[in-house]
């Protein structure tokens, strides 16, 4: 079965802009997080959907929100572009909540 | 809040030697727990997980851990790398609260020389 998408793969953006990166979890998976992995501070948790409702939310300013549609995947977008948040998004989905699917991410570089 | 450490940033070994990774977690409910791998330029893979049962656990290629309660630890071992083990490796923890957070630790990078 297919695995968790992300897209798009890579994305150049100019300070001060907006992005949007789009996941498409397993089918079936109804829950899907979003992670930021950057080389200073690892793997950090962004926020967490279910049932197009936000359940949990990482540590993270405002300028990054989330939403989920009806068929289960997700948007992450990121307003005003600062250059730190040039990162690697991981995308996360899961059935059951006990273990989590990682799609390939999506590589955001903010010049 | 709960934390996962991993002890060993940089671990540089020659191919057939033996690898063990820390791994301490500090929540004191009850946790899942994962190892991941990322190769170069690639997604997080599952190397193999504990919920509950026999805590040595055994995943893909020749990987196993030790899930050991009392030290709140979860060490990666492989008794004979190969130069293609040569990734980043992560410790994460999902408590059992009703949502989808993986915490992880901060990666150990392990390169396998031949």
């Amino acid at each position: 079965k297919a695995g968790v998408t992300q897209t798009p793969r890579y994305l150049i953006k100019t300070r001060g802009q907006q992005v949007t990166l789009s996941c498409s979890p397993i089918s079936g998976h109804r829950s899907v997080s979003w992670y930021q992995q950057t080389p200073g501070q690892g793997l950090q948790f962004l926020f967490e959907y279910f049932s197009e409702t936000q359940r949990n939310k990482g540590n993270f300013p405002g300028r990054f929100s989330g939403r989920q549609f009806s068929n289960s995947r997700s948007e992450m977008n990121v307003s005003t572009l600062e250059l730190g948040d040039s990162a690697l998004y991981l995308c996360a989905s899961s059935k059951d909540l006990t273990e989590a699917f990682f799609g390939q991410g999506t590589r955001l570089t903010v010049v | 809040a709960q934390s996962v450490s991993q002890h060993n940033h940089h671990v540089i070994l020659s191919e057939a030697a033996s690898l063990e990774l820390g791994c301490n977690y500090s929540y004191g409910g009850t946790v899942n727990l994962f190892w991941y791998v990322q190769y170069p330029g690639q997604h997080l893979q599952l190397l193999l997980k504990y919920f509950s049962g026999d805590p040595l656990v055994k995943g893909i290629k020749g990987f196993e851990a030790e899930f050991i309660k009392s030290k709140f630890s979860f060490n990666l071992r492989k008794p004979s790398v190969q130069w293609s083990d040569t990734a980043e490796y992560f410790c994460a923890v999902w408590n059992s609260g009703g949502y989808q957070k993986v915490t992880f630790g901060t990666g150990t990078k392990l390169q396998v020389i031949p």
